[in-house]
């Protein structure tokens, strides 16, 4: 299977630690996005990059989170100093033209 | 992007049509209506999308109203794997970021 492909599948972190995590997308495909997901509600978005380029930045993405797509394939999404808050499933999703293909996702789980 | 209304949730008999209604009503002239599900704690599938005309791929059927106010998605023999929620997204497509809304939880009943 080629799909998006997302590392690790779950975190369990304590608060102040930092996180890291990594997204293969679909080979080919230029554009990457990233999303949080909290309990009971839609996927929101984080950020976009196509190719290397951080094209658009949410307001949701603090001072404490970073996300690199260094050399146009796989991103990284890096979390600083961890807060209960930033529980959640952050899911990657990459494309080539008009529609997002969406990997498994990371659960991430601050205690 | 276009704001959409789905119902919280459905239910419908296994082996029977499932379908979804979304209302877009301030749907621009070039916007998509795109369909995702999400069956639990799995990342969100794409199922299909569509701009005028109805669509039908492997998946599932779109049809969408002349007027484009509203759209509604066909799983035409609902199976107990087709339980999940349902989101329908009105977006200008291509480099846009998806604005998800709660979607429609749809289960399917043996």
């Amino acid at each position: 299977d080629t799909g998006v492909s997302q590392n690790p599948r779950h975190k369990i972190t304590k608060r102040g630690q930092n996180v890291t995590f990594r997204c293969d997308p679909i080979s080919e495909h230029n554009r990457l996005y990233w999303y949080r997901q909290t309990l009971g509600q839609g996927p929101e978005f984080l950020t976009y990059f196509q190719n290397e380029a951080q094209l658009e930045k949410s307001r949701l993405l603090s001072d404490r989170f970073s996300a690199e797509r260094p050399k146009g394939s796989f991103s990284t999404l890096e979390i600083q100093r961890t807060e209960q808050g930033d529980s959640a499933m952050y899911l990657c999703a990459s494309s080539a033209s008009d529609t997002q293909y969406f990997g498994p996702g990371t659960r991430l789980t601050v205690l | 992007d276009a704001k959409t209304t789905q119902p919280p949730s459905m239910d419908c008999a296994e082996g029977r049509a499932a379908n979804l209604p979304c209302n877009h009503s301030t749907i621009s002239g070039n916007e998509y209506v795109y369909w995702y599900r999400q069956i639990h704690s799995q990342g969100p599938q794409y199922i299909i999308h569509g701009l005028k005309n109805n669509e039908t791929n492997e998946m599932a059927s779109l049809i969408i109203t002349e007027d484009r106010k509203s759209s509604t998605l066909i799983l035409p023999h609902a199976t107990l794997r087709d339980t999940a929620v349902y989101y329908c997204i009105v977006t200008l497509g291509s480099a846009r970021q998806l604005t998800f809304g709660s979607g429609t939880q749809l289960t399917v009943l043996p």
